[in-house]
């Protein structure tokens, strides 16, 4: 059964931590992405990696890091340094850049 | 400056009637507008895809149109079920990086039986 993971669904961070969440996809794909959605707002691209060991910036990637040592796999971490994490995260993959992209079911991050 | 703008913000309609809905864009060099569905607390789905060539394209009950010339786009739903409840996502691309993947904040439908 292919497709894109997320987890945890729901995440809860204190301020001051970094908390990361993870981004799995058996679908061979190449190409992975991670966005932020706020209510009213389309999505904002936060990172992007095009193939493993490499990744590049998005449109709002200060306070958030990436790590792409496996092809399935794409972590996000928030860090402290992000001001206003609170937010709805999603991960996509796709073949390649130009190509449709799938989406994982999200990570709803909230700051306490 | 690249943008894509959609509209209505939201809509409400009774089970059963047709809707339109509408994305404008200015994202130049423009490559292809997709459409994308997506349940609330859920990722989005796609629902069509069309390139510069093509004007319209359809996926059972939706029916998407591009204008190339005029950079605009509709998704019409047909017959709606209260399952098509949902936001429906405007995603424009454009040649060169991903950050050229510009999305529409969306039109949020709801179905009344």
């Amino acid at each position: 059964d292919g497709g894109i993971t997320q987890s945890p669904k729901y995440l809860f961070r204190k301020e001051g931590q970094n908390v990361t969440l993870s981004c799995e996809q058996n679908l061979n794909h190449d190409a992975m992405y991670w966005y932020r959605q706020d209510p009213g707002q389309g999505l904002r691209l936060i990172y992007y990696s095009q193939i493993v060991n490499d990744f590049q910036k998005g449109d709002i990637a200060e306070g958030y890091s990436v790590s792409r040592e496996k092809k399935e796999s794409f972590p996000l971490t928030v860090t402290s340094a992000q001001k206003n994490p609170t937010a709805f995260y999603l991960c996509a993959s796709s073949i390649g850049r130009s190509d449709e992209q799938f989406f994982g079911p999200g990570t709803r991050l909230t700051v306490l | 400056k690249n943008q894509v703008e959609q509209s209505p913000q939201s809509l409400i309609i009774l089970e059963g009637k047709n809707c339109t809905l509408q994305c404008n864009y200015t994202v130049s060099p423009f490559s292809n507008l997709r459409w994308y569905k997506q349940d609330t607390g859920r990722g989005p789905v796609s629902l069509t895809i069309m390139t510069f060539s093509e004007n319209t394209k359809s996926n059972g009950r939706y029916t998407a149109t591009l204008d190339a010339d005029t950079k605009q786009s509709s998704l019409h739903i047909t017959a709606s079920q209260l399952s098509d409840s949902a936001s429906y996502i405007c995603v424009v691309s454009g040649y060169s990086s991903a950050s050229k993947i510009i999305f529409g904040s969306g039109t949020r439908l709801s179905i009344r039986p």
